[in-house]
């Protein structure tokens, strides 16, 4: 079974705060992206990544894939309340193609409270 | 672009009767839908992918002949809860790829908003 854990599951901070969210797996993925949720919506895809080592920030959002593409972080600084939402990683398996689907990590319930 | 629309947004309905829920691609064509169920706060479950013109493709352990998937178009993808019990309820997702060049280049998938199933 292919796994993709994503820690931490629930995570509250205060205003300002900094986070990290990790997903790991044994598996390599050809690209992994990044969802954020709000309640009663579906997914928002934030950012994909592909190249093992590669960071892309989004605003205060730093995503990076680790060198061997087996796993990745989410950094989000100084969040923020509008920040709170379900974080989710999915990971692409095998070769570069359309055609796959993804394996989605437990996902992370944020909360920044003001 | 890449937008996905779902309806209902919201049901209720009664034990033993059967639900159906639309997903659809408005301004792209999906040759390949997902259906996701998911619970609060949980991460999404794989259900089923849905395929234009043939059958679709269930998960291990998902009811083919409970959860029912018709993909009868390029823009639209159905999900009928068969005989609905109050243990289906849930938050159904559907998903689509984006074929346009480099939209969905590395199997990126855009959202419907939800339907949440209340079966009494």
């Amino acid at each position: 079974t292919q796994l993709l854990e994503q820690s931490p599951q629930f995570l509250s901070i205060q205003e300002g705060e900094n986070l990290t969210v990790y997903c790991n797996s044994s598996s390599v993925f050809s690209s992994l992206q990044w969802y954020r949720q709000e309640p009663g919506e579906g997914p928002v895809l934030l950012v994909t990544v592909v190249t093992g080592g590669e960071v892309k920030k989004l605003k205060r959002l730093t995503f990076q894939f680790g060198d061997a593409r087996k796993d990745s972080s989410l950094h989000i600084t100084a969040a923020q309340p509008g920040d709170t939402g379900l974080y989710l990683c999915a990971g692409a398996l095998g070769n570069a193609g359309n055609n796959r689907k993804l394996i989605w990590g437990l996902g992370t319930s944020l909360a920044v409270n003001p | 672009g890449a937008v996905v629309s779902q309806h209902p947004s919201r049901v209720i309905c009664k034990s033993g009767t059967s639900v159906k829920i639309e997903c659809r691609s408005l301004d792209f064509q999906a040759t390949t839908m997902f259906w996701y169920r998911q619970f609060p706060k949980k991460s999404l479950m794989l259900m089923a992918t849905s395929n234009e013109g043939s059958k679709a493709t269930y998960e291990q352990g998902v009811e083919k002949d409970k959860f029912l998937i018709n993909h009868a178009s390029l823009t639209l993808s159905t999900l009928t809860v068969t005989s609905a019990h109050p243990e289906d309820s849930s938050f159904y997702i559907c998903s689509a790829r984006d074929p346009a060049p480099g939209t969905s280049l590395y199997n990126e998938q855009f959202f419907g908003p939800g339907t949440r199933l209340t079966v009494l």
